[in-house]
């Protein structure tokens, strides 16, 4: 059974680079059509997603997020991590890391089929 | 602001069927399919609906999807207490690339 665990700090500084790192378990990264991500929920609202990463290294980009985000991959460890730069409050979230499943036959659809159970980040001095 | 469009609550007494509306634009659900996820208080998201209106094993089928055009709905027929929860909606947007999702619809049962 595929498990996701999301593994970092708690708590990070203003200005500073947000780092997580996601452990996948019981099933391997490098599964064709599989996509890799991150989404984040601040308390209290919705979900934002923010990138994926598929093996080979070909990313997606949320594009509001894109210029302080870097979504990189590990296959020798079945890990894939998320750094976000220059964090301010509005970072504070719990972040999810999730599988995406790739189709595209004419139309695109990215089905996130498994998340880990999140971890809260939360930005502050 | 999401974008997806959801209302914010819809609420439903035991044994009602409630309908949850997502209104896209032709760059996300006009153009690709919808798919729905249920997140219960304190917990991830769980896919619910995938491709516009498909259920992944173990979601009992009083929880159907639709689309047209480029809005989609979500009807939960027989709503039971353990419905209560937080919906969203998410597609893939084709400008620019990526996974874009409703604000969340939360439904309460009276």
């Amino acid at each position: 059974q595929l498990q996701l665990q999301e593994s970092g700090p708690g708590l990070v500084k203003p200005s500073e680079t947000l780092s997580l790192t996601c452990t996948v378990s019981g099933g391997s990264i490098t599964i064709a059509s599989h996509y890799w991500g991150w989404i984040r929920q601040p308390p209290g609202k919705g979900l934002e997603w923010i990138g994926s990463i598929y093996y080979s290294g070909n990313t997606y980009y949320n594009a509001s997020l894109k210029s302080r985000v870097t979504i990189s991959v590990d296959t020798s460890k079945d890990q894939f991590s998320l750094e976000l730069s220059s964090v301010t409050a509005a970072d504070t979230a719990v972040y999810f890391c999730v599988r995406q499943v790739e189709y595209s036959l004419g139309y695109r659809a990215h089905i996130i089929d498994h998340w880990g159970q999140g971890t809260l980040v939360t930005v502050s001095s | 602001q999401s974008v997806l469009t959801q209302p914010p609550s819809a609420s439903g007494t035991p044994g009602q069927r409630v309908t949850i509306s997502c209104s896209g634009s032709t760059s996300n659900i006009g153009s690709n399919p919808v798919n729905w996820y249920q997140q219960l208080p304190g917990t991830a998201p769980k896919l619910l609906i995938y491709s516009n209106n498909q259920r992944p094993s173990g979601v009992p089928d009083r929880f159907s999807g639709s689309k047209s055009g480029s809005s989609a709905s979500l009807a939960i027929s027989g709503l039971q207490s353990e419905d209560e929860a937080d919906y969203y909606c998410a597609a893939w947007g084709d400008s620019p690339n990526g996974v874009v999702f409703g604000g969340g619809t939360k439904v309460t049962v009276l």
